[in-house]
């Protein structure tokens, strides 16, 4: 089935250091969702973006809807142990069936 | 808020044998979707219901697959018979409008 792109597909980074990853599409999107998903449970919702050029905060999150659309982006700021997991993106044009991107995988080092 | 319950979480069954998922989903929402995850990769809907109606079931392999929401809350997914490529992660999502969706613990499919 379709994905959308997403990078880098893992991040190997210090506990405290900042953390960017991204997501685009050949498509456009109204929603962009942002999950988190831990080994063995599903996914869980970070942030929900409804709107080109929203910039959504949730504790040290921050997410932005590109503006053409296509692309979104995640940030996570002072990365602690907890943070580990696979971060998908996911995208919605007005047809209630979300496409999945392929994963960052994010391990964070003490 | 209880969230989507899903049960069993684990399941190892035999090829060619049956098998059924259980839903149910978070108090008020009505919609509801099943999902497949294969290993590493995100996760691809198999069906939506809106209250009882499956309104995209596009994705659904009939001929093995089915799936049934009565009285527009809980849900069960069956495979009959199982291959050995089913193997994977079946999740369970609902939410109250379109956008946010959220999901369960998801079971996971040991077929041998």
């Amino acid at each position: 089935g379709q994905q959308l792109n997403q990078s880098p597909q893992s991040m190997f980074i210090q506990e405290g250091e900042d953390v960017s990853m991204n997501c685009t599409s050949s498509s456009i999107f109204n929603t962009w969702l942002w999950y988190k998903q831990d080994p063995g449970e599903g996914p869980v919702l970070l942030i929900a973006l409804y709107k080109a050029g929203e910039l959504t905060s949730n504790g040290r999150l921050t997410a932005q809807f590109g503006i053409t659309r296509k692309d979104s982006f995640l940030n996570i700021s002072a990365s602690i142990p907890s943070d580990v997991g696979i971060y998908f993106c996911a995208g919605d044009y007005n047809t209630d069936k979300l496409i999945f991107g392929t994963g960052t995988r994010l391990q964070v080092f003490p | 808020e209880a969230g989507v319950v899903q049960s069993p979480r684990y399941k190892i069954i035999e090829k060619k044998q049956p098998v059924a998922f259980w839903c149910n989903p978070i108090s008020g929402h009505n919609t509801l979707y099943w999902y497949l995850q294969n290993l590493g990769q995100g996760p691809e809907l198999l069906i939506r219901y809106e209250n009882e109606e499956a309104v995209d079931d596009s994705q659904l392999p009939k001929d093995r697959f089915s799936a049934e929401r009565l009285k527009g809350v809980d849900s069960t997914l069956k495979i009959q018979p199982a291959e050995l490529g089913d193997s994977a992660v079946y999740l369970c999502a609902s939410s109250q409008r379109t956008g946010a969706q959220y999901f369960g613990p998801g079971t996971r499919l040991t077929v041998l």
